[in-house]
């Protein structure tokens, strides 16, 4: 069964601190994404990584996706309270084609504190 | 833009009663997906549509039933809710299947006594 694992679960920072959070498996992905969600809304999407190795960054926010497609990670530089969301990594389900069915992580709550 | 609306956002249903979740989108996309979100647990796929008239289960389908009525409407329906229902399920649609942007409705919030 493929399994995306995320840690840590629950993340509580100070504004201005870095964080890192881990997306990870045993499975190899095709790709990964990231989303991210407030309460009371649907996710958003961040980014996409499809090469084994790629880094990606979004203003403070840098995305990358581990050599052998098994592992991604986020790093937020100088956390603001505007970050505070529920995180989500995502990848194809194996064998599922191009059909989009995606498997979730469990999350990462963040919360930055003023 | 509208994007993904989902119907009703809250419900409160007893054990055995029935209901459907109603789902639209603006953007032309032809996949469309339900999701269900417990605490802890991600998102998980209940049923996907590729194009009007096809459905196919993903990894918690059952209890439900889906019906993609055209290009814009997916819907999901519970025929005897049970309390292993109560959840937060999500709707959505892309463009491009496992690497396009997979847009989310708000979600609709189901609680089964």
């Amino acid at each position: 069964t493929q399994l995306l694992e995320q840690s840590p679960q629950f993340l509580s920072i100070q504004e201005g601190e870095n964080l890192t959070v881990y997306c990870n498996s045993s499975s190899v992905f095709s790709s990964l994404q990231w989303y991210r969600q407030e309460p009371g809304e649907g996710p958003v999407l961040l980014v996409t990584v499809v090469t084994g190795g790629e880094v990606k960054k979004l203003k403070r926010l840098t995305f990358q996706f581990g050599d052998a497609r098994k592992d991604s990670s986020l790093h937020i530089t100088a956390a603001q309270p505007g970050d505070t969301g529920l995180y989500l990594c995502a990848g194809p389900k194996s064998g599922s084609g191009n059909t989009g069915k995606l498997i979730f992580g469990q999350g990462t709550t963040l919360q930055v504190k003023p | 833009n509208a994007g993904v609306t989902q119907t009703p956002k809250f419900q409160v249903l007893k054990t055995g009663q029935s209901m459907t979740l109603q789902c639209a989108q603006d953007m032309n996309h032809n996949s469309m997906y339900w999701y269900r979100q417990d605490p802890g647990m991600g998102l998980r796929l209940i049923y996907y549509s590729a194009s009007e008239g096809t459905t196919d289960k993903g990894e918690v389908p059952n209890g439900y039933n889906v019906s993609r009525l055209n290009k814009r409407e997916f819907s999901l329906r519970l025929e005897s809710a049970a309390p292993s229902q109560t959840s937060v399920y999500f709707c959505a649609s892309t463009l491009v299947p496992d690497t396009g942007e997979l847009f989310f409705g708000e979600g609709s919030r189901l609680t089964v006594l």
